[in-house]
C-alpha cells in the first residue's frame, strides 16, 4: 500500500505569495488532516477533513485553508505569506474521522512540504 | 491546552531505559504517542484509549493515568533505533493537539 504523498516536498516563497500544497492520502483513508511544524511551537494542528467537508479547525487565521476532493486527496492553501509562515507542513491520513473527544485512528503521516518564506 | 511532556531532551546509553511523560491541564480521553526521526515523518507508537490501559510495542510501552491526566511511555533496553522526538497527542474540543515532544538520543 503507497503511503501519504505529499507535494511539493520543497519550495521556497517571498512574503505576500500564496502557496498550495497538496496531500494524497493513503487509499481507502477519508480523513485527511493538516500539521504545522516549528521548532520554537512544534506540531500545530491546522484543520481536517473527512469525506470533502471541514470537521474541524485549529486556531490559525484565515489566511490557512484547505480543501478536499472526491478522491481524498486534500490541498492546503496560505495566501498573503508572512515571515512565520515558513515550517514544515505535515499531512495525515486516517481511516477513522477524529471526532468527539476519543481518536480512534492513528495517523499515517507524509514527509511533509518544508517551506520557507523569504 | 498542548500536553506538556517531560523531560525534553535526554540521553541514553545503549541498553538503558528511559520513561517519557504526558501531562494535560484539561481532560485526557485518549493518548496517541508518535516518534520523529530527523527529517522523516513522525511514526505512529500506539494509542491508548481507556483510563488504566497499557500497550506494548516491542520494547516500548506505555500506561494512561485518565484521572491523573497523564500518560507514561516507556523505553526498556533501548538501541540505536530508538533515537528521535517523541511525541504524545490528544483530542481536545475541536483539534488535535500534540505534545512539547521530547528529544531522545542513544548513544553506544
Amino acid at each position: 500500500k503507497a503511503g501519504v504523498t505529499q507535494t511539493p516536498r520543497y519550495l521556497i516563497k517571498t512574503r505576500g505569495q500564496q502557496v498550495t500544497l497538496s496531500c494524497s492520502p493513503i487509499s481507502g483513508h477519508r480523513s485527511v488532516s493538516w500539521y504545522q511544524q516549528t521548532p520554537g511551537q512544534g506540531l500545530q494542528f491546522l484543520f481536517e477533513y473527512f469525506s470533502e467537508t471541514q470537521r474541524n479547525k485549529g486556531n490559525f487565521p484565515g489566511r490557512f485553508s484547505g480543501r478536499q476532493f472526491s478522491n481524498s486527496r486534500s490541498e492546503m492553501n496560505v495566501s498573503t505569506l508572512e515571515l512565520g509562515d515558513s515550517a514544515l507542513y505535515l499531512c495525515a491520513s486516517s481511516p477513522l474521522e477524529i471526532q468527539g473527544r476519543r481518536v480512534a485512528g492513528e495517523l499515517f503521516f507524509g514527509e511533509g512540504s518544508r517551506l520557507t518564506v523569504l | 491546552q498542548q500536553p506538556v511532556q517531560s523531560p525534553q531532551a535526554v540521553i541514553l546509553r545503549e541498553g538503558e531505559d528511559a520513561v517519557i511523560n504526558c501531562s494535560s491541564s484539561k481532560a485526557l480521553y485518549s493518548v496517541h504517542w508518535y516518534r520523529q526521526k530527523h527529517g522523516e515523518a513522525p511514526v505512529f507508537l500506539m494509542i491508548l484509549l481507556k483510563g488504566g490501559e497499557q500497550k506494548g510495542h516491542e520494547k516500548i510501552s506505555a500506561s494512561f493515568n485518565e484521572k491523573k491526566q497523564q500518560s507514561s511511555l516507556y523505553l526498556t533496553a533501548s538501541q540505536l533505533s530508538y533515537s528521535g522526538t517523541y511525541f504524545c497527542g490528544t483530542f481536545g474540543g475541536n483539534q488535535f493537539y500534540f505534545g512539547t515532544g521530547t528529544s531522545l538520543t542513544v548513544i553506544p
